[in-house]
């Protein structure tokens, strides 16, 4: 089993429909948590941090529930540029004092007119 | 832009050579860390790097090594190249003491032939 997991979609939505992608996350020392956009062939960039009261960014909104282990994020009226892969990503206690980010295998979203 | 730059864009090696990749970290970033992404999967932790030394390392096997510099560059090295080690090789930089989001560098796409 993997330590975050995705459902890896493809998920096709109509443009203006509201779409959300689950990830659940196994080590309960995770510390903290964030969601990346990739796009085909270039490099992850950060969307978002997810905090445990919620958070929200315009159309984005993440939630954090560790108590199930479980992070969450919703895009409503999805536009034609949100096609792209969503990366779930857990930041936890390594060794050595050090933190490391294990990433979810991504969840592909692609958006139709 | 991250500010985070990466060199080369593309490579292409046959099994047995050696590779050196670069990174340059965002002003104000101290630690840079390594990730190997294949085809259709989240990155992999190859390792970090915080003030010149190895600061944390995932599963990946002692011929992948790496440097730090004093300006907080970067270079993952991976000798006797298999044909697994196929993949775009991204590095990303942070800051050790907080905030814990990455910024991911353009990556280098590696095919070893």
């Amino acid at each position: 089993r993997k330590e975050v997991e995705q459902d890896p979609g493809p998920f096709n939505v109509p443009e203006g429909a509201t779409v959300a992608f689950n990830c659940t996350y196994s080590n309960s020392a995770s510390q903290s948590f964030f969601w990346y956009r990739q796009d085909c062939r270039k490099e992850p960039k950060l969307l978002m941090s997810v905090y445990s009261s919620g958070n929200e960014d315009g159309r984005f909104t993440a939630q954090l529930n560790r108590a199930s282990q479980y992070i969450s994020l919703l895009i409503r009226d999805s536009k034609l540029s949100d096609s792209a892969t969503y990366l779930c990503v857990v930041n936890r206690y390594h060794d050595s004092g050090t933190y490391k980010y294990i990433f979810g295998t991504g969840t592909r979203l692609k958006v139709l007119a | 832009e991250t500010g985070v730059t990466q060199s080369p864009t593309h490579l292409i090696k046959t099994r047995g050579q050696q590779v050196t990749l670069r990174c340059s970290s965002q002003s104000g970033h101290n630690t840079v860390s390594w990730y190997q992404q294949a085809l259709g999967q989240g990155p992999q932790f190859i390792f970090q790097y915080y003030r010149e030394e190895e600061n944390g390392r995932g599963n990946f096997p002692p011929r992948f090594s790496g440097l730090q510099f004093p300006n907080y560059s970067s270079e993952l090295n991976v000798n006797a190249l298999e044909l697994d080690d196929s993949a775009l090789y991204l590095c990303a930089s942070s800051s050790i003491s907080g905030p814990y989001e990455q910024y991911f560098g353009p990556g280098t796409r590696l095919t070893v032939t």
